[in-house]
């Protein structure tokens, strides 16, 4: 079936530094792509998104990427700040958007000051 | 503009018992998603209804779930003889067009 894969599973960088995630995913027919944001005991944050017409997409200090020929896409965090600290998730739609999203299994950000 | 509601947002059932979660989509949302997420992983998606209508169950056990989204009122979810394993946190989201899922804060249950 359909899986998206994400790596890495934990991440601890220092203020300013920069952070990158990585999702790649299985169905061809995925054409949207958003990041969430999940703190300690809330729903998840959309905080991007990508669809596949599009290569890069910015938004302040957050960009992603997506590849589709090679089915990745990444999400760049730059500066980081401690508030920036939380579990983020990719996720891939199942075929077309406005389905269900296939999401990855999260990546624990840690930023220290 | 409220966002997504959710509630009860903390659910302690005994095994056997029946668990109903409900669910209001923020204003002007008629699509309605449900997921379930297990301790350190990632969410699973369960069912897409869209007012009165079920788009999507592929996600959802066969056995003691059900889902609606009537005309008037919240999209519930329903476990009947709820088991340990469906301890776990229950999210909505919502989406005014098949496109952005908004998520509520989500329904954490505990079967005893």
């Amino acid at each position: 079936g359909e899986n998206v894969e994400q790596h890495p599973s934990t991440l601890s960088v220092q203020e300013g530094d920069s952070a990158v995630i990585k999702c790649t995913y299985s169905d061809s027919a995925s054409n949207y792509f958003p990041w969430y944001k999940q703190e300690l005991g809330k729903g998840p944050q959309l905080i991007i998104d990508i669809r596949s017409n599009v290569g890069e997409k910015k938004d302040q200090r957050i960009a992603v990427t997506l590849n589709k020929t090679a089915k990745h896409f990444s999400l760049h965090i730059t500066e980081t700040q401690p508030e920036d600290s939380a579990v983020y998730f990719c996720a891939a739609s199942k075929g077309q958007a406005g389905t269900a999203l296939i999401f990855g299994k999260g990546t624990t950000l840690s930023v220290s000051s | 503009n409220a966002g997504v509601m959710q509630n009860p947002r903390h659910l302690v059932r005994r095994r056997g018992q029946e668990a109903r979660l409900r669910c209001s989509p923020m204003k002007g949302h008629s699509h309605v998603y449900w997921y379930r997420q297990l301790p350190e992983e990632g969410l699973k998606f369960m069912v897409y209804l869209q007012k009165e209508n079920i788009i999507d169950e592929s996600g959802m056990p066969k056995e003691r779930f059900s889902a609606e989204f009537p005309k008037e009122g919240p999209s519930i979810l329903r476990i009947q003889q709820v088991v340990r394993g469906d301890s776990a946190a229950y999210f909505c989201a919502s989406s005014p067009s098949r496109t952005d899922q908004f998520f509520g804060p989500g329904t954490r249950l505990t079967v005893l």
